[in-house]
């Protein structure tokens, strides 16, 4: 099975501030998919962010951008203009490109302080 | 993005009763959902896999005869907790993949008393 590491369980920022959520994965698969899911108080799970492995350029969506380096395996989230409603755990997943089973980090707990 | 309704989104009940969950998918068809479950504060635990009209797929370690998971349209997964104990009070999840991400349900939370 693919292994999905996020190795800060709590980071916060302040209000206003950027911050970048780290992310690094094990795979043997050439072509696959990286997300990121956030998971606000309500716990409903939304998706925030999704990188095509065969695409060299980053993906972004508004104030969230990541930094996709492939030979590091390293997939992390950066949070510009950080708002109060960012607060949220943050699940850093991957996608095989055959199969449908997606493998997700521990998370990490974001704080935004005022 | 694609919407997937889940329900209840909070029930109670005695040990020893069962408990179903529905999970649609409500703009899209989903041949294949998943069921998580999530601890507090902790990652979602893929519980087993659900395939419209065959059987469901099981995580090792998850009790196929307590957790059934009925699949029985694109559109309608259920989770059925059967004698329900205790130690099955937790959050579950649903989740449904189109074009290569995954949707999720809001959530359920059980507590069995």
């Amino acid at each position: 099975a693919q292994t999905v590491t996020q190795s800060q369980p709590e980071m916060s920022v302040q209000e206003a501030e950027t911050v970048t959520l780290s992310c690094t994965y094990d795979t043997s698969e050439s072509d696959y998919y990286l997300f990121w899911y956030k998971q606000p108080p309500s716990r409903q799970m939304i998706l925030v962010i999704r990188q095509e492995a065969y695409k060299q350029q980053n993906a972004t969506e508004n104030r969230f951008s990541v930094n996709f380096q492939k030979a590091a395996k390293s997939f992390s989230l950066k949070i510009s203009d950080s708002q109060l409603g960012d607060a949220a755990m943050y699940f850093c997943a991957y996608r095989g490109n055959t199969g449908n089973q997606f493998y997700f980090g521990t998370g990490t707990s974001l704080t935004v302080i005022p | 993005g694609a919407v997937v309704s889940q329900h209840p989104s909070r029930v109670i009940c005695k040990s020893g009763t069962s408990v179903k969950i529905e999970c649609r998918s409500l703009d899209f068809q989903a041949t294949t959902m998943f069921w998580y479950r999530q601890f507090p504060k902790q990652s979602l635990m893929l519980m087993a896999t659900s395939n419209e009209g065959s059987k469901a797929t099981y995580e090792q370690g998850v009790e196929k005869d307590k957790f059934l998971i009925n699949h029985a349209s694109l559109t309608l997964s259920t989770l059925t907790v059967t004698s329900a104990h205790p130690e099955d009070s937790s959050f579950y999840i649903c989740s449904a993949s189109i074009l290569r991400k995954l949707f999720f349900g809001s959530g359920t939370q059980l507590s069995v008393l």
